[in-house]
C-alpha cells in the first residue's frame, strides 16, 4: 500500500519566488483534493479534481494558485509570486467516487515557509 | 460560523481516563469523518459513518442524525493517544467537498 505522497515534505523559499508541489494518489482514486492548514486550524478546501477534470475552486484560491492533474493521476499545485501568508502544510487527498460513502486518504503534507 | 464546530478544543486528560470529543455540523451530509493528525502532520481516517455508532479497539465514534451531532470515545487513554482529532463532514451536494473542524489538541499524561 503506497498510500498518497507528496513531494517535497518542506521548501523554504523567498517571498516572490514560485513552488510547486506534486501529490501522488492512491492508484485506483479518481478524486484528487488540495487542501491548506495553518497552525491550530482545520484544513481548508483549495480545490478538486475528479480525473483530470478539475471540478471545484475554492474562493480562497487566489490566482497566484493553481493546480493541474494532466493525466488524471499525479496533480501539481504552483504558487507563483509567494507571500508570506502563504506558509502553510498543504495537504493532498484522494478517494474513490464510485463508493457510495468514500474515506479520505491523505498526504503528509507539504510544509512551505516564505520568507 | 463553521459548518463544523467541535468541542472542547484543547483536552488534558490521565493515562486511563475516557474521554470524549463532541462535533455537531449544519451541512446536510453523506458521512461523517473522523480523522487523526499527529505532530509532522499526517493525516490518518479513524471512521467514516452516516449512521448509528463504529468500534475500533478503543476507540467508538457515534452519529446522531436527527441531532447533527457526533462523538469519538477514547476507553482507556494513553499517552500515544496524544494528537489532534479532526470532525469532518462530507456533503455530496456540494461535489463531495468535506467541511472540517478545527480539531481538538489531546494530551495523554503518563
Amino acid at each position: 500500500d503506497t498510500g498518497v505522497s507528496q513531494n517535497p515534505r518542506h521548501k523554504i523559499t523567498k517571498r516572490g519566488q514560485n513552488v510547486t508541489f506534486r501529490c501522488d494518489p492512491i492508484s485506483e482514486h479518481n478524486r484528487l483534493y488540495w487542501y491548506r492548514q495553518t497552525l491550530g486550524q482545520g484544513p481548508e478546501f483549495l480545490t478538486y479534481f475528479q480525473n483530470e477534470a478539475q471540478l471545484e475552486k475554492s474562493r480562497l484560491l487566489s490566482d497566484r494558485f493553481s493546480a493541474e492533474r494532466p493525466k488524471g493521476s499525479f496533480s501539481t499545485l504552483e504558487i507563483q509570486r509567494t507571500e508570506q501568508g502563504d506558509s502553510a502544510m498543504y495537504l493532498c487527498a484522494s478517494s474513490l467516487s464510485s463508493q457510495s460513502y468514500s474515506p479520505l486518504h491523505f498526504g503528509n503534507g507539504t510544509r512551505l515557509t516564505v520568507t | 460560523k463553521n459548518e463544523v464546530e467541535q468541542s472542547p478544543q484543547n483536552l488534558t486528560a490521565q493515562e486511563g481516563e475516557f474521554i470524549t470529543i463532541n462535533c455537531s455540523y449544519s451541512v446536510g451530509i453523506s458521512a461523517l469523518h473522523w480523522l487523526q493528525q499527529h505532530p509532522g502532520g499526517g493525516i490518518v481516517s479513524l471512521f467514516m459513518l452516516s449512521s448509528g455508532k463504529k468500534k475500533h479497539g478503543r476507540l467508538i465514534a457515534t452519529i446522531n442524525i436527527q441531532e447533527k451531532h457526533s462523538s469519538l470515545h477514547i476507553t482507556a487513554s494513553h499517552p500515544r493517544d496524544s494528537a489532534v482529532y479532526i470532525c469532518a463532514a462530507s456533503s455530496s451536494n456540494t461535489g463531495n467537498q468535506f467541511y472540517f473542524g478545527t480539531g481538538t489538541s489531546l494530551t495523554v499524561i503518563p
